[in-house]
This record gives structure tokens, C-alpha cells and sequence, in this order.
């Protein structure tokens, strides 16, 4: 698990805030994601990068904005949010996006929106 | 479209017995399929995968999963559970012939074992 790292692990902001999430993988992988988890729901994929080209982006609101200067790195700022957007936020990374590949994640990041 | 279902919410069962966690798949074609496991406060961790070949596929901590390409179904077993094997277990599909980057994930089955 310590291969994917994200700071900061719980977070509390106000609708009109900007913050960011960090992630960042020390695996060699080619290929980042973002995840939403909230209770009682399937995890659902935000973001996809690869090769710090984004590739996916599932319907996810302006609000949430990606960024990824590297393969390494990936951010998520987040701008005006609503309480509805409190969930866990989990970053993954893999070796590249082949279908077969498994994802390793990160411990994610507790959101509340308040 | 692609979809996963795990039946239960939660799975209880008593230490040094086998466990069944249940997963069952809807894709156009072929399937890939996962299995995660996630303890509290931590994310995602791998436990298994079936891409082809045998349908008994064998994963980390004794974990194993039979792929049933008739039923669509992927069920995680353990012959004996463990009660550090308590967690919320995720299956999650891929649906070889899209060619997508998406992964499909189930809502997630707790699984409690008591001593």
C-alpha cells in the first residue's frame, strides 16, 4: 500500500473553499486514476491518465478538476464543492492500461463538504 | 453494459470455517475479473484475477476465486476463514472487447468473522 501515497488523508472544507488532493505512486506505473467511494454505492472512476495524457473523464463536474504534471504525480482540485460531493477520494495507479492489469490504490482521502 | 452484483451486503461466518464471498458479471463479451479486498482506513488492496485459463485462479492470504463462465459468476472463497480476513471485499469486472479503461466495481459485501 505505501507504493501509492495521497496527503491529505481526511479533509474539511466549506462550499466556497479550494483545496487540493495530492497522490503519488513510487511504482513506475504509466497510468493514474481517480476514484470516488461513497457508502452503499459502487466506487466510481472520475479521471484516467496515462502517460499524463488524460484519457477518461466520466461525466465528473467542473467542480472537480484533474491535474497530472507526471506520471508520478496526480492532483485533484476541487473548487465550490457540495455537500453531496463528501465521500472517500482514492487515487490508483497501474503498470500501463491494459485490460488485465490490476490498479493499486492509495488510502484515499476522507472528504466532508460542509 | 457492463455491470457487477455482489447479493449481500454482509457475510458472517465463524472463524475456521470456509467463507463465500458472491459476485456475479454482466458484459457484452468476455470478461476480466477482480477481486480487492479493503480493510478499515486504507484503500483498494489486490487479491486475485481471472483474465484465462484455469477457472480455479488462486490469489494472496489463501483467497480463491472459481470463475463460472454459465452462471456469469466469480464467487472468493477460503477454505478456512481467519478473523483478520474481516473486511469489505470488492469484485470488479472489465469487459475485454470494449477496450475501455473503465473497471466496474461492485457496491462492496462485508465480510464479518467471529472467534
Amino acid at each position: 500500500e505505501t507504493g501509492v501515497t495521497q496527503t491529505p488523508r481526511h479533509l474539511v472544507m466549506g462550499m466556497t473553499n479550494k483545496k487540493s488532493l495530492k497522490c503519488e505512486q513510487h511504482l513506475g506505473h504509466n497510468a493514474m486514476y481517480w476514484y470516488k467511494q461513497s457508502a452503499k454505492k459502487p466506487l466510481e472512476l472520475m479521471f484516467v491518465y496515462n502517460f499524463k495524457e488524460q484519457t477518461e473523464n466520466n461525466s465528473v463536474p467542473s467542480r472537480f478538476s484533474p491535474e497530472c504534471p507526471n506520471s508520478s504525480h496526480l492532483f485533484l482540485h476541487l473548487h465550490t464543492l457540495q455537500p453531496e460531493d463528501s465521500a472517500l477520494y482514492l487515487c490508483a495507479s497501474s503498470q500501463d492500461l491494459g485490460t488485465s492489469r490490476e490498479q493499486f490504490f492509495g488510502p484515499g482521502t476522507r472528504l466532508t463538504v460542509l | 453494459a457492463q455491470s457487477v452484483a455482489q447479493p449481500e451486503d454482509q457475510v458472517n461466518v465463524a472463524e475456521g470455517n470456509p467463507l463465500t464471498v458472491k459476485c456475479t458479471y454482466s458484459v457484452s463479451g468476455n470478461p476480466y475479473l477482480f477481486w480487492y479486498v479493503q480493510y478499515p482506513n486504507r484503500g483498494l488492496q489486490f487479491l486475485l484475477k481471472y483474465i484465462t485459463g484455469d477457472n480455479l485462479v488462486k490469489g494472496s492470504y489463501g483467497f480463491e476465486a472459481e470463475f463460472n463462465k454459465s452462471q456469469t459468476s466469480f464467487h472468493l472463497k477460503k477454505p478456512s476463514a481467519l478473523v483478520s480476513d474481516s473486511a469489505l471485499y470488492f469484485c470488479a469486472v472489465r469487459d475485454i472487447e470494449r477496450d475501455t479503461d473503465k473497471l466496474i466495481f461492485g457496491t462492496g459485501t462485508r465480510l464479518q468473522v467471529f472467534p
